[in-house]
């Protein structure tokens, strides 16, 4: 089946640092990726995308590229906020992002220090 | 700003009782969508559904959990009886099946915790 694997942290950075939150899966077909963003208390929201190889999502200063030759969607921003701190959740679905169940990582906690 | 939206945020209840969830999907969204947050296992599908028909509810406990949607506004999560192990963050979310480019859109949750 189809499966998400990203690094779990938390990821600790200062404010103003390089970030790369690592994505990698596995999918039976030619999947839709995704990453979502979670507020503390608040459900998730979407803050990029890609559906086909070589895609580059971005949004809010962040950035993700389809590469299916190494089954990856790293997510990666060059300056950080505090703002920024959430959990980060990389994901997947199979069939068009409306159409079918998402598949998701375990989620990334990152944290921004001032 | 369309926005999907749950009720109750917040349940707690008592093992053995019966716990109902609802969800109004965004207006002309036709795909619903159930999932289950836990520390443990983090975010699974629970059921979906498109055009009001479930589609898959296989990632949902048979035996306790169903899932409805009695009208094109309104989806329901009911479990009965409910157990300590369905403490969860229950999140709702809705889309379109227009194509690959479709967006999934969450609702804020329910947050159960059953004693």
């Amino acid at each position: 089946g189809d499966s998400v694997t990203q690094m779990e942290g938390p990821v600790t950075l200062s404010e103003e640092a390089f970030l790369t939150i690592n994505c990698t899966y596995t999918a039976t077909g030619y999947p839709s990726l995704f990453w979502y963003v979670q507020y503390p208390g608040e459900g998730l929201q979407l803050l990029l995308k890609a559906t086909k190889a070589d895609d580059k999502g971005s949004n809010k200063g962040f950035e993700a590229t389809y590469r299916k030759e190494t089954t990856s969607f790293h997510l990666e921003k060059g300056s950080v906020q505090v703002s920024d701190s959430a959990v980060y959740f990389c994901a997947l679905t199979d069939s068009g992002g409306g159409a079918d169940g998402l598949t998701f990582g375990k989620g990334t906690h990152l944290i921004i220090q001032p | 700003d369309a926005r999907v939206t749950q009720t109750p945020r917040h349940k707690v209840t008592e093992m053995g009782q019966e716990v109902t969830m609802r969800c109004q999907p965004i207006l002309g969204h036709n795909t619903v969508f159930w999932y289950r947050q836990t520390m443990m296992q983090g975010l699974e599908l629970l059921a979906y559904f498109r055009n009001r028909a479930p589609l898959d509810d296989s990632g949902m406990p048979k035996d306790r959990f169903s899932a409805e949607m009695p009208d094109a506004t309104l989806a329901t999560l009911k479990i009965q009886p409910s157990e300590p192990r369905d403490s969860a963050v229950y999140f709702c979310a809705s889309g379109t099946d227009r194509g690959r480019r479709e967006t999934q859109y969450f609702g804020p949750g329910t947050r159960l915790l059953v004693l």
